[in-house]
């Protein structure tokens, strides 16, 4: 209902494999976040993207990287997966450089488990 | 000291009663601050903004206390669909294209 899609819903990965998520923004968004949310915490800041580059990262180490392609649809890419690693990952759109809370958009995330 | 607190509760509250959560946040500079809502694996959906002068939206009613640095959300007459767990939001103090997240507080109304 938000017009932003994310994939996988779930999956699960062995510690140490690679994995990689998607998120297609909603229509005229140019820009993506995209968050770790842990059991029972709220959301953590990963990174965002704004037309096609970085635009701010939060305190995750360089195993965490992205993409954001042409089309602002993005990508969230994890190596060597850790068990700590296993949480809920949400993408959010929203028009522009800034963010206020008020105009993001989540997709229903994509559950991962790292085994 | 955590950038943004909540009381992780669960809060049990019959049908029907008033409820009220705050939140606390370290940061001064804070410029925006929000109350999202998130159902079990789900994700968290904007409830309201909070602005300076208070403001509600029929059960809803969000307050700002920038000098002791807390927000609030009073729910009355609540429902059982209010059950969910309530996220305290603040954009980022060192830029503005961070959200800064409490981890909730969850909620549960008793029929």
């Amino acid at each position: 209902e938000t017009g932003v899609t994310q994939s996988p819903t779930h999956l699960i990965k062995t510690r140490g494999q690679q994995v990689t998520l998607r998120c297609s923004s909603q229509s005229g968004h140019n820009t993506v976040s995209w968050y770790q949310q842990a059991l029972g915490q709220g959301p953590q800041f990963i990174f965002q993207y704004y037309r096609e580059e970085e635009n701010g990262r939060g305190n995750f180490p360089p195993r965490f990287s992205g993409l954001q392609f042409p089309n602002y649809s993005s990508e969230l890419n994890v190596n060597a997966l850790e068990l700590d690693d296993s949480a809920l990952y949400l993408c959010a759109s929203s028009f522009g450089r800034g963010l206020a809370g008020n105009t993001i958009y989540f997709g229903e995330g994509s559950w991962l488990t790292v085994v | 000291r955590k950038e943004v607190e909540q009381d992780p509760g669960p809060f049990n509250v019959p049908e029907g009663a008033t409820v009220a959560f705050n939140c606390t946040y370290s940061n001064s500079a804070s410029q925006s601050f929000f109350w999202y809502r998130q159902d079990c694996r789900k994700e968290p959906k904007l409830l309201m903004s909070v602005y300076s002068s208070g403001n509600e939206d029929g059960r809803f009613t969000a307050q700002l206390n920038r000098a002791s640095q807390y927000i609030s959300l009073l729910i009355r007459d609540s429902k059982l669909s209010d059950s969910a767990t309530y996220l305290c939001v603040v954009n980022g103090w060192d830029s503005n294209y961070q959200l800064i997240w409490g981890a909730g507080t969850k909620l549960i109304i008793k029929p």
